[in-house]
């Protein structure tokens, strides 16, 4: 099973409103990553925790906040959000990369959260 | 730094023609991954394939080929006997092995639209 389960699948919201954006997998991995897409281009990575612990912080807006409560969860919360923030933001675990398993390092995604903000 | 160039923004083909997606990287690393996912209208990247930079062999999956070049940094796909259902966007990506774990390098994607 390869599954990453993300919710809502579409989100509208205004600058000044707070939400949150789920991302759940059963797959045993101990990566989770949010990246951000927007329309026409690939995806941006954005966060990254690895054992539950936030490893990568691609220098991303503070309005946006990363929470792993546990091994299988992963939130976005969004606060004050921009309209440039409309996106699509894509959730992805994989095994922890290191240097025996770097070949068993495959992301997989989950279906996304179409986030328009107004 | 890694780059990876699709140089393809878009491609259109009937049902049942072969088409073939080309990739580019650049990399200085000696150990380095290279993959394939695919998005569909729905928004869920698919992961296809991921290859390691010691293993050049070509890869067969039904009618998905891929065509690994060291030599000339490509790793190209090939869809045979198209379906609509092919209808995605392609993308490649790179991961390096030098302090890079964790980071994809996507290429810019390849739109394949395979008309009935």
């Amino acid at each position: 099973d390869t599954e990453v389960t993300q919710t809502p699948k579409h989100l509208v919201m205004g600058m000044t409103n707070k939400k949150s954006l789920k991302c759940e997998q059963h797959m045993g991995h101990r990566a989770m990553y949010w990246y951000k897409q927007k329309a026409k281009k690939p995806p941006e990575l954005m966060f990254v925790y690895s054992y539950e612990k936030l490893s990568i912080n691609e220098s991303v807006p503070s309005r946006f906040s990363p929470e792993c409560p546990n091994s299988s969860l992963l939130n976005l919360h969004l606060h004050a959000l921009q309209p440039e923030d409309s996106a699509l933001y894509l959730c992805a675990s994989s095994q922890v990369p290191t240097g025996d398993n770097l070949a068993k390092n495959i992301q997989y995604f989950g279906a996304g959260t179409r986030l328009s903000v107004l | 730094a890694q780059k990876v160039t699709q140089a393809q923004t878009e491609i259109s083909v009937v049902e049942k023609e072969d088409v073939t997606l080309d990739c580019v990287y650049e990399t200085r690393d000696t150990t380095y991954y290279l993959f394939w996912y695919k998005q569909p209208p729905s928004g869920e990247l698919v992961f296809l394939i991921r290859r390691n930079s010691f293993d050049e062999q070509n890869e067969i999956s039904g009618r998905y080929s891929w065509n690994f070049q060291k030599s000339t940094s490509s790793f190209n796909f090939t869809i045979t006997a198209s379906q609509v259902v092919d209808s995605a966007v392609y993308f490649c990506a790179l991961e390096g092995s030098g302090g890079s774990n964790y980071k994809l390098t996507f290429g810019k994607g390849t739109l394949l639209t395979v008309n009935p």
